[in-house]
């Protein structure tokens, strides 16, 4: 049972370009989760995410960042007009249930030049 | 805004010796769970506690649910220089079933 799958795992991107993320959940789980860490932080919670439905948005910026999960296909998490303070690892968990354990992927390191 | 704060930040300590993570806030959580990291990784779940007062054990690593359930501890005896890593508290906020709460980590280095 293949684990909770992110990629690219590194991005680079020079500012002004967009970044999109993808995050292919555990096999049977339809709950999505994006965390975004900066170096020497803990996760801080961006999305959550059912199947074509967002839950609670509350931890993302407004502007220049989106998510989706639609019904085919992973989890999107699109960052437009990327500034260097968009750079982090960027994680997704997803779980069976709400309020399930989560599992995280590997992270996507984005780096912004 | 619930926080959770992990002390020590850092620590460095030879094999063999034992140490003490601590995950502590003023809020109460419904969980808490305690993950590892390593670098270049994903968190990766150790062990959720739930009861006030739980104690759960992992091999050497001793968890604990603070009565009040605002704090916990994660106690490694006889440290190996397997354990090194970064290791994550994080809480399930009551009423948001789904939304955890990180503490910044304790990032450890065991020392042959």
């Amino acid at each position: 049972n293949a684990g909770v799958m992110q990629n690219p795992r590194h991005l680079v991107r020079r500012r002004g370009q967009e970044a999109r993320l993808r995050c292919s959940p555990m096999k049977g789980h339809s709950h999505v989760y994006w965390y975004r860490q900066l170096p020497e932080e803990g996760l801080k919670f961006m999305v959550y995410l059912q199947k074509e439905n967002i839950i609670d948005e509350s931890g993302m910026p407004k502007e220049r960042f989106s998510a989706e999960f639609p019904k085919e296909g992973p989890s999107i998490l699109r960052i437009q007009q990327v500034v260097r303070g968009d750079s982090a690892a960027y994680f997704c968990a997803s779980s069976g249930l709400a309020g399930d354990t989560q599992y995280f992927g590997p992270g996507t390191r984005l780096t912004v030049l | 805004t619930q926080l959770l704060e992990q002390s020590p930040q850092f620590l460095s300590i030879q094999e063999g010796e034992n140490l003490t993570v601590y995950c502590n806030s003023s809020s109460v959580f419904s969980s808490l769970q305690w993950y590892r990291q390593e670098p270049g990784e994903g968190p990766v779940l150790l062990v959720t506690v739930v009861t006030g007062g739980e104690v759960k054990k992992l091999k050497r690593l001793t968890f604990q649910f603070g009565d009040a359930r605002k704090d916990s501890s994660l106690h490694i005896t006889a440290a190996q220089p397997g354990d090194t890593g970064l290791y994550l508290c994080a809480g399930e906020a009551a009423g948001w079933n789904y939304q955890l709460i990180w503490g910044a980590g304790t990032k450890l280095i065991i020392k042959p």
